[in-house]
């Protein structure tokens, strides 16, 4: 079945400290892959999506590119803010008809 | 335009009482989520409808789940009677449609305590 790997938290960075948070998947077929942000007192959000080997999303300075060959999809952004405190789902889906399977999550605190 | 709606927000009961949660999906919106996130966990699908068919609901436990969408708008989870492990955050998220799917709108949840 499919499974979405997280690693593990939570995760404290100086504000301006670069991210990285980890995401591996198990899928049977030709999954798309997503990342998802859940702020303090809201309901989770889309941050970023691809679709196909090679593709890079990107959205609010994250990034993240889905390889295929090490089945990843690692979240990454240059400079943080306080402001992307949250917590962090991976998430994938296979088909159109298929529903999304997330990680765990992860709680990440920027400090000032 | 108004995001997913839900309410309450927070529920405490006792086990063994009913239980019911509502949501309110965006306008023009003709599938709709409902997930069930345990404590330090990702969200899991309870059950999809298509307008007021529901069409997954294969992770519904029917014994003490239901869940209904009169109309093809609203929807209703129910639970009863409520066990100590339903604890857990409800989370109602609602799309466009299946060629839409991937872009999955997602209210702020119910937190339920069950005690």
């Amino acid at each position: 079945g499919n499974s979405v790997t997280q690693m593990e938290g939570p995760v404290t960075l100086s504000e301006e400290a670069f991210l990285t948070i980890n995401c591996t998947y198990t899928a049977t077929g030709y999954p798309s892959l997503f990342w998802y942000v859940q702020y303090p007192g809201e309901g989770l959000q889309l941050l970023l999506k691809a679709t196909k080997a090679d593709d890079k999303g990107s959205n609010k300075g994250f990034e993240a590119t889905y390889r295929k060959e090490t089945t990843s999809f690692h979240l990454e952004k240059g400079s943080v803010q306080v402001s992307d405190s949250a917590v962090y789902f991976c998430a994938l889906r296979t088909g159109a008809n298929s529903k999304l399977t997330f990680g765990k999550g992860i709680t990440l605190s920027v400090r000032p | 335009e108004a995001g997913v709606v839900q309410s309450p927000r927070y529920k405490i009961i006792e086990k063994k009482q009913p239980v019911a949660f509502w949501c309110n999906p965006i306008s023009g919106h003709n599938t709709l989520y409902w997930y069930r996130q345990n404590l330090g966990q990702g969200p899991e699908l309870l059950i999809r409808y298509e307008n007021e068919e529901a069409v997954d609901d294969s992770q519904l436990p029917k014994d003490r789940f239901s869940a209904e969408r009169l109309k093809g708008v609203d929807s209703t989870l129910k639970i009863q009677p409520a066990e100590l492990g339903d604890s857990a955050v409800y989370l109602c998220a609602s799309s466009l449609g299946l060629a839409d799917q991937e872009t999955q709108y997602f209210g702020p949840g119910t937190r339920l305590l069950v005690l």
